[in-house]
């Protein structure tokens, strides 16, 4: 099993440029998230879903949209980037099953926007 | 509001000493707490959550309800150990995770 694995891994961007982050899972969980890695802030979760064609607001979500048409993957939209935006991106997923809430990580997309 | 608060951005001890990284927690329903790690150039990982009260890696941590913390302990300190630690809080049935700033720590030889 890959695990959760992230497409691209870096990617610099141009002010007004939009862009899509994939992310995959192959473990059949039902959960998937999307969350920003700043210093000194810790995880922000910007979107999550709880299941094929769910999605719903985190933390964060004002920039981004995103969409979980497939069960496997959750994609995550930048319409118009904006230098505030320049972060690393990490996907995480887990089983939907009661009383096993570890989230997967995937290995991350380093986002910059000039 | 929940919140996850890790007042150290940076703790660094020596080989060998005992390393504690301090997690405080504010919510007010029934807490799911995890520990996260990060090592240099990898994903994060679930180092050891509350409820099931076991020690990875001779880490251990405790929830204490009356403090609101849930502390992260290792008695002896190992080079290896050297990352990037993150403190976390699961809610809404634990269908969110929120987590703290992080503390990163650095083993000295």
């Amino acid at each position: 099993n890959a695990g959760v694995t992230q497409t691209p891994k870096f990617r610099v961007l141009k002010t007004g440029q939009s862009m899509t982050l994939l992310c995959a899972q192959d473990m059949n969980h039902e959960y998937m998230y999307w969350y920003r890695q700043d210093p000194g802030m810790g995880l922000r979760l910007i979107h999550y879903s709880v299941g094929e064609g769910t999605t719903a607001k985190g933390e964060v979500p004002d920039g981004y949209n995103v969409s979980r048409l497939k069960k496997q993957n959750f994609l995550l939209g930048l319409e118009s980037a904006a230098p505030s935006q320049t972060s690393v991106y990490f996907c995480a997923s887990r089983p939907g099953t009661s009383g096993n809430y570890e989230q997967y990580f995937g290995p991350g997309t380093r986002l910059t926007v000039t | 509001a929940q919140r996850v608060t890790q007042p150290e951005k940076l703790l660094s001890v020596f080989k060998g000493a005992p390393v504690e990284l301090k997690c405080n927690y504010s919510y007010s329903g029934s807490p799911e707490l995890f520990w996260y790690v990060q090592y240099s150039r990898q994903r994060l990982q679930l180092l050891l959550r509350h409820i099931s009260r076991e020690s990875i890696k001779g880490f251990t941590a405790d929830l204490n309800k009356g403090e609101t913390s849930f502390h992260l302990k290792k008695p002896f300190a190992q080079e290896e150990d050297s990352a990037m630690y993150y403190c976390a809080l699961g809610y809404s049935s634990a269908s969110k995770i929120i987590f703290g700033s992080g503390t990163r720590l650095s083993i000295r030889p």
